[in-house]
């Protein structure tokens, strides 16, 4: 069964630092998304991108965060100059809008610790 | 603004038995989806079942069924025959321009 993969599960970067976090949505789906959880909150949008260019943002995605899908495979979140309070549980999620499929599968999540 | 309410913190059940999660929402929009995920302790979100606002029957996912009252804007989640792999937080999901309002999670633990 195909499924959204995130590579690191884990990342530790300093105060300051520039991070890449990267995901590989399932091959046919055509909108992409990244969710943030601060530990022991709520599940809350960042993005949605759709046809290579963001659809949608929340306040949380502020100019610190990008998104990028450099191939047709790799989708990824970079933040700059990373704060103590960036650190998170973010998601990857994606959808196949064609049909009546229609909900956003996740990935396993990337745990990034700012320190 | 679109809302998503779990008022249950935490629930426990005992093994095999029955227990219901409460979810209330928001949203002027008349056609949307509601969504339960299951969050086990790895932390990922696997999605529990699904319901389709214009659809008036409740959907149904072998132990899993949901309770839908639109006009109250209700969605509870019905675990039958608890088993302990179904310890997790559970969110309520609603679909709202082509993201994922979720509320603030409800922790079950399910006891032996």
């Amino acid at each position: 069964e195909p499924e959204v993969t995130q590579t690191p599960s884990h990342q530790v970067t300093q105060m300051g630092q520039e991070v890449i976090l990267r995901c590989v949505p399932i091959s046919n789906h055509l909108y992409f998304y990244w969710y943030r959880q601060i530990l022991g909150q709520k599940v809350e949008f960042l993005v949605s991108f759709y046809n290579n260019e963001i659809s949608e943002k929340s306040e949380i995605f502020d100019d610190r965060f990008s998104v990028e899908r450099p191939d047709g495979s790799n989708f990824t979140l970079k933040i700059r100059s990373t704060k103590l309070e960036d650190s998170a549980m973010y998601f990857c999620a994606s959808r196949n809008i064609a049909g009546v499929i229609n909900e956003q599968f996740f990935g396993p999540g990337t745990r990034l610790t700012v320190l | 603004a679109q809302t998503v309410t779990q008022s249950q913190p935490e629930m426990s059940v005992q093994e095999a038995e029955t227990v219901t999660l409460s979810c209330t929402y928001d949203t002027s929009e008349s056609n949307y989806y509601l969504f339960w995920y299951k969050q086990p302790p790895s932390r990922q979100m696997i999605l529990v079942i699904r319901q389709e606002a214009y659809k008036q029957q409740n959907a149904t996912e072998n132990r899993f069924s949901v309770n839908f009252q639109k006009a109250a804007k209700s969605f509870s989640l019905k675990i039958s025959d608890s088993q302990l792999g179904d310890t997790a937080m559970y969110f309520c999901a609603l679909e709202y321009g082509n993201k994922l309002v979720f509320g603030a999670g409800t922790i079950l633990r399910v006891k032996s």
